[in-house]
């Protein structure tokens, strides 16, 4: 089965920084893999999409890769501010149903 | 637009008691999820609903857990007995499912269950 890597430890960067976030897949490569934002005592609200035949997505401040060779996904944040502090979830589906599998995440702290 | 409406918020109970949540998706969604999340990992599924036919269950621990989507639409999740390794929080989600071109799925705000 599919298993996702993302950074263990928590990031802490300094306000107007560029964050950059880790997800690492096994296995076989996904359909497509989406990014995740939770706020502590909420569900995840999803940010962005990128498909397995994309090499990069943007959305505003956010930038997400998609490398298939190295099996990986980047995700930035430029001009970070403090409100973008919280964690951060990958998750790659696969399957015909399009399930979902998520990473542990990674907390990430914009500090002012 | 409402969101994932989930119940209840919080619950405690003692081990080999038995729990129910309730998950009222987002109107017009075709599928809905139960997603376990332990305290400082991601969302595991549990279960995956399309209309009311289960589309995936293979992480479910049927002996103890089950659940139902009749008529498409609300979800329950019931565990019975409980363990203490239940504890965690409970999230549904929902989705447009093959309509979407995202695949986004909305998430309500969780049931945090504490086993005792």
């Amino acid at each position: 089965s599919q298993k996702i890597e993302q950074n263990s430890e928590a990031l802490n960067i300094q306000e107007g920084k560029t964050a950059t976030l880790t997800c690492n897949y096994t296995n076989y490569s996904p359909a497509y893999l989406q990014w995740y934002r939770q706020d502590p005592g909420r569900g995840p609200v999803f940010l962005l999409l990128i498909r397995e035949n994309e090499k990069e997505k943007r959305k505003e401040r956010l930038k997400v890769t998609f490398d298939t060779t190295l099996k990986q996904s980047l995700f930035h944040i430029t001009a970070s501010q403090p409100a973008d502090s919280a964690t951060y979830l990958c998750a790659t589906a696969s399957g015909s149903a399009r399930q979902l599998t998520f990473g542990s995440g990674t907390q990430l702290t914009v500090l002012p | 637009e409402a969101g994932v409406a989930q119940s209840p918020r919080y619950k405690i109970i003692e081990k080999r008691q038995s729990v129910a949540f309730w998950c009222n998706p987002i109107s017009g969604h075709a599928t809905l999820y139960w997603y376990q999340q332990i305290l400082g990992q991601g969302p595991k599924l549990l279960i995956q609903f399309q209309n009311n036919g289960v589309v995936d269950d293979s992480q479910l621990p049927k002996d103890r857990f089950s659940a139902e989507r009749l008529k498409g639409v609300d979800s329950t999740l019931k565990i019975q007995p409980a363990k203490l390794e239940d504890s965690a929080v409970y999230l549904c989600a929902s989705s447009l499912g093959q309509g979407s071109n995202t695949g986004e799925l909305f998430f309500g705000e969780g049931s945090r269950l504490t086993v005792l």
